[in-house]
């Protein structure tokens, strides 16, 4: 089962920045932090990973607390084409081996304009 | 195009049948993996393949099975189908996730009539 907890959905205005909570406190020292969208019934697309320190891409920033037991996405300016489910997922790692990604229930971001 | 090549698109077929879903992973990646979607209960994963040997499974049906083949594509073969195997498949791959992540295709949509 999945090992992060997210808000159902989330509302904000087109050109704000959008703050996407995600809590793992169980996770381990070697798990890593994976954020995916979803839009509509297309395939899952990659938004950013991590694995302690914070990390930022052309897509967005995640921000990974010191005790690694929270995280926030945070898309910079956010479009109505960020209109989306957003799954936060850490990845299970045994030795390599099976490095499946399970999938919650994720955050239904609706951006407004 | 993610890099990620799922066909069909689109099948529809009546209940007993069976059906194939094929995956060409992006290329280099050894992994594949397999994810059902339907509408009641999200992404869910059932199997990976690692350079041609299963690694993981999840809550596949033994009516389900998949293999990987030496060009590293792989197939999806769903048998005496029911009216709740209809659901979105979606393939994904990678090589190291860790530096990489997971790549999805756009997924095959199963209509089970």
């Amino acid at each position: 089962d999945a090992k992060t907890t997210q808000p159902p959905s989330m509302d904000c205005a087109e050109g704000r920045a959008a703050n996407l909570p995600c809590n793992h406190s169980t996770i381990s020292g070697n798990e890593y932090v994976y954020w995916y969208r979803q839009i509509h019934s297309q395939g899952p697309q990659y938004i950013i990973h991590g694995l302690k320190n914070n990390e930022t891409n052309e897509m967005a920033s995640l921000i990974i607390t010191e005790d690694r037991k929270s995280s926030t996405l945070i898309l910079p300016h956010a479009t109505l084409r960020d209109t989306a489910v957003y799954y936060c997922i850490v990845r299970e790692n045994y030795g390599g081996a099976t490095n499946k990604l399970i999938f919650g229930t994720g955050t239904l971001l609706a951006v407004q304009p | 195009d993610s890099g990620v090549t799922q066909t069909p698109k689109h099948l529809i077929t009546a209940t007993g049948q069976r059906v194939t879903l094929r995956c060409s992973p992006r290329s280099g990646d050894l992994s594949v993996y397999w994810y059902q979607q339907s509408l009641d209960q999200g992404l869910q994963f059932l199997i990976q393949y690692y350079n041609g040997e299963e690694r993981a499974k999840g809550n596949i049906l033994e009516r389900f099975s998949a293999q990987q083949f030496p060009d590293l594509h792989s197939e999806l073969n769903l048998s005496s189908l029911e009216l709740g195997d209809s659901a979105l498949y979606f393939c994904a791959s990678s090589i190291q996730p860790t530096k990489y992540g997971y790549t999805f295709g756009s997924g095959t949509r199963l209509t089970v009539v």
